[in-house]
């Protein structure tokens, strides 16, 4: 079975503050793939980064930022000099093999508050 | 390109109603998802389409809650009868054909069912 865990259940940062979320994910399979989403006020999930298992190069977009670590399984999540903008409730989430199963395990969520 | 979209936003019913959710996909996704969120708890995955066949089932609660696809298009999500414990965001997703790298999964922004 797959588990994926976010400790952190909610944040308060201050704008431009940098801000790391954690994630740490269980798994037997040595395929599979994590992913971050962003679920703002307004509801929907909005796709940020999808990780391979089998590469574990770090990602930077813009103010974000993605340390894939297979020793510790975790996958965490960083934003740089955070804004208001960014307040939202972030997901993890995993899928594992490459078969037919697609379902994702999700973590719980945690909450940022950005504060002008 | 239009995103997924889902309909209607938000349904109240009492309980031992009726409803039915209903989920356009991006414009050529074979696969099509269901997910929910219940009151603090996490995302759980609920079933996989791929065109109009059911791939994968596993997290439908109980026989209570039916899904269709008719023509690989649309998804429709029926709760007959609602109980109290349905009440959540139910999210769909769709991904393109194909697996590995390129199957990420896009939402759309969930309907809330609220059961009284």
């Amino acid at each position: 079975a797959q588990k994926v865990t976010q400790a952190q259940t909610e944040i308060s940062v201050v704008e431009k503050e940098d801000v790391t979320l954690d994630c740490v994910y269980e798994t037997r399979d040595t395929t599979y793939y994590l992913f971050w989403y962003k679920q703002p006020p307004s509801g929907e999930l909005v796709f940020l980064i999808r990780r391979n298992s089998f590469d574990e190069q770090n990602e930077i977009s813009g103010r974000y930022s993605w340390n894939f670590q297979k020793s510790t399984s975790s996958f965490n999540f960083t934003i740089t000099a955070s804004q208001v903008v960014d307040s939202a409730v972030y997901f993890c989430a995993l899928r594992v093999g490459d078969t037919g199963r697609r379902a994702l395990t999700f973590g719980s969520g945690t909450r940022l508050q950005v504060q002008p | 390109e239009a995103g997924v979209t889902q309909f209607p936003s938000h349904s109240v019913i009492e309980k031992g109603q009726t409803v039915t959710l209903r989920c356009d996909p991006i414009s050529g996704h074979d696969n099509l998802y269901w997910y929910r969120r219940v009151m603090g708890k996490e995302i759980k995955f609920l079933l996989h389409f791929v065109k109009e066949s059911k791939q994968d089932e596993s997290g439908m609660p109980n026989n209570r809650f039916l899904a269709e696809r008719t023509g690989g298009t649309y998804s429709t999500l029926k709760v007959q009868p609602a109980e109290l414990e349905d009440s959540g965001v139910y999210f769909c997703a769709s991904s393109p054909f194909g697996g590995g790298s390129t199957d990420t999964q896009y939402f759309g922004p969930g309907t809330r069912l609220t059961v009284l």
